[in-house]
């Protein structure tokens, strides 16, 4: 079954301690996104990959990492979360190295607590 | 900055009647996107917007964008209680930097 899978789906943590949020693909999708979403504020995007080892800022990167060293994987690095990155994260892929025509596909999100 | 606004936020309506959500966007823009969020779920594509006077319809769901008034709009007809969700429509820039803005977000609730 194609899917976007995301690990873990929920994760209390403390300030200061930190995390990897993991997200797959097995579409074999070359552009992947992070995006948190905030009540009232919609989805904003944190980072977004458009192919193995190509990462850029998305408008919310401050205080996250990622990498891409392989093509299904993105995973999401709060180096030293703060309670204000409490927030449901969201990954998610879309085929072909521009998103323009293509339909992007989410995982099912994680929610984070940040005490 | 692109911005992208939803109108209206919340929106509550009986079944049988038809509505419609409004989605603003800032700058030039010749792509939306337009998904789905039950609750507590993750986000489902409902339509992809191309070019301008792009229509496209599926079921009860009726999208369009007017690129030259920056506006899409998503008209329900005859809506029923399984079309309850938040909607939400993205934009992406038409600089080619790959990044899509979302708009905050319709929740539409229907009522019996």
């Amino acid at each position: 079954e194609a899917q976007v899978t995301q690990n873990p789906r929920y994760l209390i943590t403390v300030t200061g301690k930190k995390l990897t949020v993991t997200c797959s693909q097995n579409m074999n999708h070359e552009y992947m996104s992070w995006y948190r979403q905030d009540p009232g504020l919609g989805l904003r995007q944190i980072y977004y990959s458009m192919n193995v080892e190509v990462t850029d800022k998305g408008d919310v990167p401050e205080g996250y990492k990622v990498s891409r060293k392989e093509k299904r994987n993105f995973p999401l690095i709060l180096e030293s979360p703060s309670p204000n990155q409490t927030s449901l994260y969201f990954c998610a892929s879309s085929t072909g190295l521009v998103l323009r025509n293509n339909e992007q596909f989410f995982g099912p999100g994680t929610r984070l607590t940040v005490l | 900055e692109l911005k992208v606004e939803q109108n209206p936020l919340f929106l509550s309506m009986q079944e049988g009647k038809n509505y419609t959500i409004y989605c603003n966007y800032s700058t030039t823009s010749d792509r939306l996107y337009w998904y789905r969020q039950d609750p507590g779920k993750s986000l489902e594509s409902l339509f992809v917007l191309l070019s301008n006077g792009a229509v496209k319809q599926e079921g009860r769901l009726m999208a369009s964008l007017d690129t030259k008034a920056r506006l899409s709009t998503l008209h329900i007809t005859a809506a029923v209680h399984d079309l309850s969700a938040t909607y939400f429509c993205a934009v992406e820039s038409s600089f080619g930097n790959e990044k899509l803005t979302f708009g905050t977000g319709t929740r539409l609730t229907i009522i019996p």
